[in-house]
C-alpha cells in the first residue's frame, strides 16, 4: 500500500533533549513539509522539501532541522532551542514539480502524525 | 500574506441533518481542497478543487470552487456520527511553490 507512516505514534523527552521525528513516503512524490499542530489550532508550516538534497524554513522553522538525503524521507529534528516543543507533528507529501500534465502538484497528503510531550 | 476565513469554528448537530461550512480568501487561489481530521489522527483529503465554478461529489460530501476563486465550501448532507471531527479547507495561490494555506478548521459535532 502506499502512504506516508510516521513514527513513533507518541515520544517522550526530557527538556533540554534533541529529538528526531521520522517521516517516509513511498507515494513516490518530490515535495514533502512539516507541519506542527497545537491544541485547538490549525496547522503551521515549519520546512518543506521540493526535490532531494534541498529545502526550504517554513514560518516557524527556529528551533526545527531537517535533512532530505533521500526521496523517501524527511527526518524532523526537534532541537533543545525550540521553546515549547510539545506538540502534534504532521508530515505531508505532494507529487512536486516536474510533473506530467494533469497531476495536480500541489495537493498535499497527510501522514498520521507524532505527538511529542516534553516533560 | 494570505489568509483563510473559515466558517463556523463549531457546529452542534442532530443526526439526519445537513451541514454546511465555507471558507473565504483574502486572495485569489488556484486549488481548494478540504481535509478532515479525527482526533490524533492525520488530516486525511476529502475534496480537492481545480478550477473556479467546479462542483464535486464524494458521497455525501459535495464541496465548490467559487466563481470569484476566492471562496468554497464543503457540504455534508445526511450527518451521521462517524462524520465527528475537524474539517480544514486549504489554498494554494501559486505565488509560493507547494505551500499551502490553511483555514483555522471545523469542529462538528453529530449528535445521535
Amino acid at each position: 500500500d502506499g502512504g506516508i507512516t510516521q513514527s513513533p505514534k507518541y515520544l517522550f523527552r526530557k527538556e533540554g533533549q534533541n529529538v528526531t521525528l521520522s517521516c517516509e513516503q513511498n507515494l513516490n512524490h518530490d515535495a514533502m513539509y512539516w507541519y506542527r499542530q497545537d491544541p485547538g489550532q490549525g496547522l503551521r508550516l515549519i520546512y518543506y522539501s521540493q526535490i532531494v538534497n534541498d529545502f526550504q524554513k517554513g514560518d516557524i522553522a527556529e528551533g526545527y532541522s531537517v535533512s532530505r538525503e533521500k526521496k523517501e524521507s524527511f527526518p524532523l529534528t526537534v532541537t533543545s532551542a525550540q521553546k515549547n516543543p510539545t506538540a502534534f507533528y504532521l508530515c505531508a507529501s505532494s507529487p512536486g514539480p516536474g510533473r506530467p500534465a494533469g497531476i495536480h502538484t500541489d495537493t498535499q497528503y497527510f501522514g498520521p502524525g507524532t505527538r511529542l510531550t516534553v516533560l | 500574506g494570505q489568509q483563510l476565513n473559515q466558517s463556523p469554528q463549531s457546529m452542534f448537530i442532530q443526526e439526519g441533518e445537513d451541514v454546511s461550512m465555507n471558507c473565504t480568501s483574502s486572495s485569489i487561489f488556484n486549488t481548494w481542497l478540504w481535509y478532515k481530521q479525527d482526533p490524533g489522527e492525520g488530516p486525511v483529503l476529502l475534496i480537492a478543487l481545480y478550477k473556479a465554478g467546479e462542483l464535486t461529489s464524494n458521497g455525501r460530501l459535495t464541496a465548490q470552487f467559487g466563481i470569484t476563486r476566492k471562496d468554497s465550501f464543503l457540504n455534508i448532507s445526511a450527518s451521521i456520527p462517524s462524520d465527528v471531527g475537524i474539517y480544514f479547507c486549504a489554498g494554494f495561490g501559486g505565488t509560493s511553490y507547494g505551500k499551502l494555506t490553511f483555514g483555522q478548521g471545523t469542529i462538528l459535532t453529530v449528535h445521535p
